[in-house]
C-alpha cells in the first residue's frame, strides 16, 4: 500500500538558520504530495502542495519540488523563525478519485530558539 | 465564519465504555472524514462521509462507526474502548475536491482510555 516516511526529529535550530525536512513516498499510482503543519494545541493547517511530478508548491516561504525519480518531497526554508515551530506532516493523496483520503508519515518537530 | 469545531476537547473514558465525538463542518462543506492520531504518528484515516452515507473507510475495526445529519455535522462512536484508542481524533471537512476544497481540519478531541 501507499506510505509516507518523514525523517524523525525533533529538528532543532536557531532562527535565521536554513532548513530542511526529509520525506519519501511509496505510491501505487501517481499522488498529490502534501506538507500539513501543526502548531500546538491546534488542528493541520495545508501549508503547500504539488499535484504532479516536478510541480513545486511553496507558501509562507516554504518550498517543496515533487520529485518523481526519487519519490521524494522534501519541505525547504532558506530563513526559519521562532514561529515556525511547529509538527510537519507530509502527506499523498490521489486527486482523480473524488475522495479525499490523505496518508501521512508520522511527522517532524521542528524547534527554533532566538 | 467558523471553520471546522469539535467537542468536546478532552475526554476521559474507562476501557469498555462507549464514546461519542461531534463534529460540526466548515460552513459550505458537506463531507466529513474523521482521522486518528496517536502520540508521536501522523494522522490515519478512519472514514469519510457524504450525504449521510459512509463512502470510504480505513482499516479501523467495526468498533469505530459514524453518522451524518442532514445538516452535515458528524458523530464518531467508538464502542468497547481500547487502551490504544487512546488519540487526537480529528474532524475533517471539504466541500467538494482538491482542486476547489482543501481539507480543513478542526482541532480535535483528545481521548484519553484508562
Amino acid at each position: 500500500g501507499d506510505s509516507v516516511t518523514q525523517m524523525e526529529g525533533p529538528v532543532t535550530l536557531s532562527e535565521e538558520a536554513f532548513l530542511t525536512i526529509n520525506c519519501t513516498y511509496t505510491a501505487t499510482g501517481y499522488p498529490s504530495l502534501f506538507w500539513y503543519v501543526q502548531y500546538p494545541g491546534e488542528g493541520l493547517q495545508l501549508l503547500l502542495k504539488a499535484t504532479k511530478a516536478d510541480d513545486k508548491g511553496s507558501n509562507k516561504g516554504f518550498e517543496a519540488t515533487y520529485r518523481k525519480e526519487t519519490t521524494s518531497f522534501h519541505l525547504e526554508k532558506g530563513s526559519v523563525q521562532v514561529s515556525d515551530s511547529a509538527v510537519y506532516f507530509c502527506a499523498l493523496d490521489y486527486m482523480n478519485t473524488g475522495f479525499q483520503k490523505l496518508v501521512f508519515g508520522t511527522g517532524t518537530r521542528l524547534l527554533v530558539s532566538p | 465564519d467558523a471553520g471546522v469545531t469539535q467537542s468536546p476537547t478532552h475526554l476521559i473514558k474507562t476501557r469498555g465504555q462507549q464514546v461519542t465525538l461531534r463534529c460540526s463542518p466548515k460552513s459550505g462543506h458537506d463531507t466529513v472524514s474523521w482521522y486518528q492520531q496517536a502520540l508521536g504518528q501522523g494522522p490515519q484515516f478512519i472514514f469519510q462521509y457524504y450525504e449521510e452515507e459512509e463512502r470510504q473507510r480505513g482499516n479501523f475495526p467495526d468498533r469505530f462507526s459514524g453518522h451524518q445529519f442532514p445538516n452535515y455535522s458528524s458523530e464518531l462512536n467508538v464502542n468497547a474502548l481500547l487502551l490504544g484508542d487512546s488519540a487526537l481524533y480529528l474532524c475533517a471537512s471539504s466541500g467538494g475536491t482538491w482542486e476547489n476544497s482543501p481539507l480543513h481540519f478542526g482541532n480535535g478531541t483528545r481521548l484519553t482510555v484508562t
